[in-house]
């Protein structure tokens, strides 16, 4: 089955503009959950949705945005960016709870 | 703080040579999980073990949850350069029946030599 597909896998962006990345989950998953990956600060926690509710959310500023839709896809959007938010952002889709997490390839955002 | 802590941050070892790496909170988690990461990829889950003291086997790979699931460790037997990777464990709380999100440890670095 196809797995969670994130889109692009590269950007590179101007300080101050705007991004949103997104992403689709494995069909069938309704959780998808985005973290930030840093070489100094590992993954962060960003968000998770469950059928279109934010049901977690990390500590970011209210810059960092983001919503599912019906289908279970979702996007994060970032606005204002700074040089700091130049990171891996990563989007994984579970089936549950319980279950383990599927991540996709990532976006690599640049912010110069 | 890091709520969950792993070591070592990096290892190097020899082809064929065992290892063990350590994931060590003071939280209790429902739930843990052992990821692995190569560079420019998300991160593939490996096992996910729920139970206190349990222990699940992956091939050459030994995964324990400690009796107060607090910690966890990841043996590998006879490390093969195939094994190089980004080793992350990741952890839930309970939350008065919810599930918290996935927290993450930083990673060991493992490099295996031929």
């Amino acid at each position: 089955k196809a797995g969670v597909t994130q889109t692009p896998r590269y950007l590179i962006k101007t300080r101050g503009q705007q991004v949103t990345l997104s992403c689709s989950p494995i069909s069938g998953h309704r959780s998808v959950s985005w973290y930030q990956q840093t070489p100094g600060q590992g993954l962060q926690f960003l968000f998770e949705y469950f059928s279109e509710t934010q049901r977690n959310k990390g500590n970011f500023p209210g810059r960092f945005s983001g919503r599912q839709f019906s289908n279970s896809r979702s996007e994060m959007n970032v606005s204002t960016l700074e040089l700091g938010d130049s990171a891996l952002y990563l989007c994984a889709s579970s089936f549950g709870d319980i279950y383990g997490y599927t991540f996709g390839s990532g976006t690599r955002l640049t912010v110069v | 703080t890091q709520l969950l802590e792993q070591s070592p941050q990096f290892l190097s070892i020899q082809e064929g040579e065992n290892l063990t790496v350590y994931c060590n909170s003071s939280s209790v988690f429902s739930s843990l999980q052992w990821y692995r990461q190569e560079p420019g990829e998300g991160p593939v889950l490996l096992v996910t073990v729920v139970t206190g003291g349990e222990v699940k086997k992956l091939k050459r790979l030994t995964f324990q949850f400690g009796d107060a699931r607090k910690d966890s460790s990841l043996h590998i037997t006879a490390a093969q350069p195939g094994d190089t990777g980004l080793y992350l464990c990741a952890g839930k709380k309970n939350y008065g029946g919810s599930q918290g999100n996935l927290i993450f440890g930083k990673g060991t670095k493992l490099s295996v030599k031929p």
